[in-house]
């Protein structure tokens, strides 16, 4: 069955500094892999998606993320941070279902 | 365009007794998902609906039950309430059967079992 690891349970970076979350993931095919995000109390906001294609995806309120295979790592980034990523962060991987990590909690310094 | 909704935002319950959240999906979605999510945790699958049928499940027991009407809503049933089903209970909708379709979540509801 597919999995994801995401290594940092929290990263605090300051605004304006540039970001990068990391995604591992394990699946035997071409995997679909996502990025959300959710702010406390609430549900899953999709930033990205891959499914196949360019390697380097952009998503919504400036974020990246590039799949690389030969790494099975699937890394979220944004150049400049903005107070209001502060947030929680999942990448998920789908085969069968639908696999999520433990999440990133993101703290942005002012 | 209405995207996923889900009924009660919040509910109490105690050990043993039974409950039922409700969950439409984002509109011209006719798939629905449930996910567990305990706190400081990532969603866990609980099982997936299309066409009125249960078409997958994850690592759940038996006292999770659900189900899927004509109009693509669906309902989340937990029997015999424990402690430990104490979570943030998410639904995801869907255009087609299938994980590899992009799912959209609603705003969940927090389950408290005392």
């Amino acid at each position: 069955a597919q999995s994801v690891t995401q290594p940092d349970i929290h990263i605090t970076v300051s605004e304006g500094a540039s970001l990068e979350l990391r995604c591992n993931y394990s699946y035997g095919a071409t995997p679909y892999l996502f990025w959300y995000v959710q702010s406390p109390g609430q549900g899953l906001q999709l930033l990205l998606k891959y499914f196949s294609g360019d390697t380097l995806v952009q998503g919504i309120k400036g974020f990246e993320a590039e799949f690389k295979r030969s790494q099975s790592s699937f890394n979220l980034r944004k150049p400049s941070v903005h107070w209001s990523d502060a947030a929680e962060y999942f990448c998920a991987v789908t085969g069968n279902d639908m696999r999520f990590g433990a999440g990133t909690r993101l703290t942005v310094k002012p | 365009d209405a995207g996923v909704t889900q009924s009660p935002t919040h509910l109490i319950k105690t050990r043993g007794q039974q409950v039922t959240l409700r969950c439409s999906p984002k509109s011209g979605h006719d798939t629905v998902s449930w996910y567990q999510q305990a706190l400081g945790q990532g969603p866990q699958f609980i099982f997936q609906y299309y066409e009125e049928e249960e078409r997958q499940r994850g690592n759940f027991p038996d006292r999770f039950s659900g189900h899927q009407f004509p109009n693509y809503s669906s309902e989340l049933n937990v029997n015999a309430l424990l402690l430990g089903d104490s979570a943030l209970y998410l639904c995801a909708s869907s255009l087609r059967q299938g994980s590899t379709d992009t799912q959209y979540f609603g705003p969940g509801t927090r389950l408290t079992v005392l």
